[in-house]
């Protein structure tokens, strides 16, 4: 069936290093690609999404690219804040809008100052 | 728009217990999902409305579990004879039917079974 795999967490930075989150799915056809943000205390939050093979989605300095030869859509952001601290979870729904989203496990991302 | 909200934040509740949450979601959206979240892993898709239709149910959804949307606004999820495995986090999530739809969630109902 249709899964995302993310890389296992936690993640420790020190502020201002390059963050990378990797993330792969499987899936038939043409998922959308999400990145959801759980800060810590609050709900998920929409943070960037792809819609077809390579369209990059960014959104407050992270930045994804759809690629669909190697089925990836990996999060990066080049200087990450200690305010980034929070949980990232991948995700992707199959087919046209009013499905389901199916999520990855979640990468906790820990930024020290 | 205050976003999706959802009541009661948490819920304890012995086993055996039957417990509903509800959701409201934001007003001009037609699409109400539930998912539920368990500690280190990704929410889980439950079932899914379009207004007051319940369109599809994952077969996570026992038969313990009913959800209903009586007019298209609110939602409720109703848990029966509540197991120590239902404890996890309940979240909803609203879209609007047009557009780009993205999923809006709220802060979740957090559930304890003892």
């Amino acid at each position: 069936g249709d899964s995302v795999t993310q890389m296992e967490g936690p993640v420790t930075l020190s502020e201002e290093a390059f963050l990378t989150i990797n993330c792969t799915y499987t899936a038939t056809g043409y998922p959308s690609l999400f990145w959801y943000v759980q800060y810590p205390g609050e709900g998920l939050q929409l943070l960037l999404k792809a819609t077809k093979a390579d369209d990059k989605g960014s959104n407050k300095g992270f930045e994804a690219t759809y690629r669909k030869e190697t089925t990836s859509f990996h999060l990066e952001k080049g200087s990450v804040q200690v305010s980034d601290s929070a949980v990232y979870f991948c995700a992707l729904r199959k087919g046209q809008a009013g499905t389901a989203l199916i999520f990855g496990k979640g990468t906790t991302l820990s930024v020290s100052s | 728009d205050t976003g999706v909200s959802q009541n009661p934040r948490h819920k304890i509740t012995k086993r055996g217990q039957n417990v509903t949450f509800r959701c409201d979601p934001i007003s001009e959206h037609n699409r109400l999902y539930w998912y539920r979240q368990t500690l280190g892993q990704g929410p889980e898709f439950l079932t899914y409305f379009q207004n007051e239709a319940q369109l599809e149910k994952s077969r996570l959804l026992s038969d313990r579990f009913s959800a209903e949307r009586p007019k298209g606004s609110f939602s409720t999820l109703e848990i029966q004879r509540t197991e120590q495995g239902d404890s996890a986090m309940y979240l909803c999530a609203s879209s609007q039917t047009f557009g780009p739809e993205t999923q809006y969630f709220g802060p979740g109902t957090r559930l304890l079974v003892l």
